[in-house]
């Protein structure tokens, strides 16, 4: 049975970068692509972007080049990192395990960007 | 970036009876392999989103048959045949078929 685990800073400083990470159990990690998504408080979902058991990627326009996804297969685990943040980057992130489309999610993990 | 427009944004529903949300997209969801890439996600209260339905009308594992989707070209939709109180939440159709994929708004589902 596939899990996936966010885990991250809850706060994060404004213009600093939000790092997190997706622990991913039951499957490898080279099986499948590997995406993130995120939801601010109260409102929609957005897609951040995608790698894929290969290390190729590839994220949202909108947010332009701040956004880094990586893997490590070793530890079977990928990670988001989005650079100069601001308030409006205060959301819930997900990880998902995707297949052409988003699977199955985490739980999610809180970040707030604040001073 | 693709559009996709829901409605109602709100349903009160009756337990037992049927629901039905709409999903508009603002362009063809038609992939270079021919299918669809159309999905519906419910997310319940305090949850993360769980896929219901994958390529339009795929259900995804262990989904009741309560729920069905349907559609073609720029229309589609997800019916409730008999709302169960477990129904509760908000539903999202999303596109995979363009980057990035894209949204709607969400409908909420309550109990009237």
């Amino acid at each position: 049975q596939v899990q996936l685990h966010e885990s991250g800073p809850g706060l994060v400083k404004p213009s600093e970068t939000l790092s997190l990470t997706c622990t991913v159990s039951g499957v490898s990690i080279t099986s499948y692509y590997w995406s993130w998504i995120r939801q601010p408080p109260g409102k929609g979902l957005e897609s951040i972007g995608y790698i894929s058991y290969n290390g190729d990627t590839n994220s949202n326009p909108s947010l332009k080049s701040r956004v880094t996804i990586s893997l490590d297969a070793s530890k079977n685990q990928f990670s988001l990192r989005l650079n100069s943040v601001t308030a409006a980057d205060t959301a819930l992130y997900y990880c998902a395990r995707t297949a052409r489309v988003p699977e199955y999610w985490g739980q999610g993990v809180l970040v707030t960007v604040s001073s | 970036d693709v559009v996709m427009t829901q409605s109602p944004l709100s349903l009160p529903v009756t337990l037992g009876q049927a629901a039905s949300i709409s999903c508009r997209s603002s362009q063809t969801l038609v992939y270079s392999d021919r299918k669809i890439y159309l999905n519906w996600f419910q997310q319940r209260p305090g949850q993360s989103p769980r896929r219901l339905i994958y390529t339009v009308s795929n259900r995804d594992s262990g989904v009741p048959d309560r729920f069905s989707g349907s559609g073609s070209g720029t229309d589609f939709t997800l019916k409730i045949s008999r709302v169960e109180a477990e129904d509760v939440g908000v539903y999202y159709c999303m596109q995979g078929t363009h980057w990035p994929w894209t949204f709607g708004q969400g409908t909420k589902v309550e109990i009237k």
